[in-house]
């Protein structure tokens, strides 16, 4: 139990596009998922805190209008990031909690790369 | 700032060796979880532990929960290749985002 899906798992785009990255709990009901950036050999980076059917809380640094999240269901939230440019690439991650409880179970990451 | 400090950073050992990987802070978390992490993949979850002085075993990892939970540490015993990776841990606390540490890059050689 506790899967957690990515879509698409890496994406090449152009400078100036924006793209959209889906977050899915497959077999449960996510109130709350969270947005982690990665860059090479580093830990997590939370971005955001995505709650179903409420605004995103935004970590400090993180431009809200440039990474827009969108947390429509209980087991889909998207980020999408707008207007991208060549440093915006690097590994975006994604995790749910399972009835509010503290354990976050991770998605398999979306590799992105701006051109 | 809550902060988990994790040691050491990196480590490379010869397989069958035993390591630790500690985890430490100031703060008092009600859960910790360990995380390993392969690369180009997400993290997968190891375990969770929420009791002081709290002890789990999975083959051969041995995870501990400080009894004053601040701390924790991951020790493997007869490492193998496959152990390979970042082991990262994260503190909770209720509603609050986890906070991770920076990690410990494990390699180990055959």
């Amino acid at each position: 139990g506790a899967v957690v899906s990515q879509h698409p798992s890496r994406v090449i785009c152009k400078s100036g596009t924006s793209v959209k990255i889906e977050c899915r709990s497959l077999d449960f009901q996510a109130t709350t998922m969270f947005w982690y950036r990665q860059f090479p050999k580093q830990s997590l980076m939370l971005m955001a805190t995505s709650n179903e059917g409420s605004k995103a809380t935004y970590e400090q640094g993180v431009e809200k209008d440039k990474f827009l999240i969108n947390h429509a269901s209980l087991t889909l939230s998207t980020l999408t990031v707008t207007s991208a440019h060549p440093e915006d690439s690097s590994f975006y991650i994604c995790s749910a909690t399972v009835d509010s409880g503290e354990t976050q179970y991770f998605g398999p990451g979306t590799r992105l790369l701006v051109l | 700032t809550q902060l988990l400090e994790q040691s050491p950073q990196f480590l490379s050992i010869q397989e069958g060796e035993n390591l630790t990987v500690y985890c430490n802070s100031s703060s008092v978390f009600s859960s910790l979880q360990w995380y390993r992490q392969e690369p180009g993949e997400g993290p997968v979850l190891l375990v969770t532990v929420v009791t002081g002085g709290e002890v789990k075993k999975l083959k051969r990892l041995t995870f501990q929960f400080g009894d004053a939970r601040k701390d924790s540490s991951l020790h493997i015993t007869a490492a193998q290749p496959g152990d390979t990776g970042l082991y990262l841990c994260a503190g909770g606390k209720g509603n609050t985002p986890l906070v991770f540490g920076k990690g410990t890059r494990l390699s180990v050689i055959a």
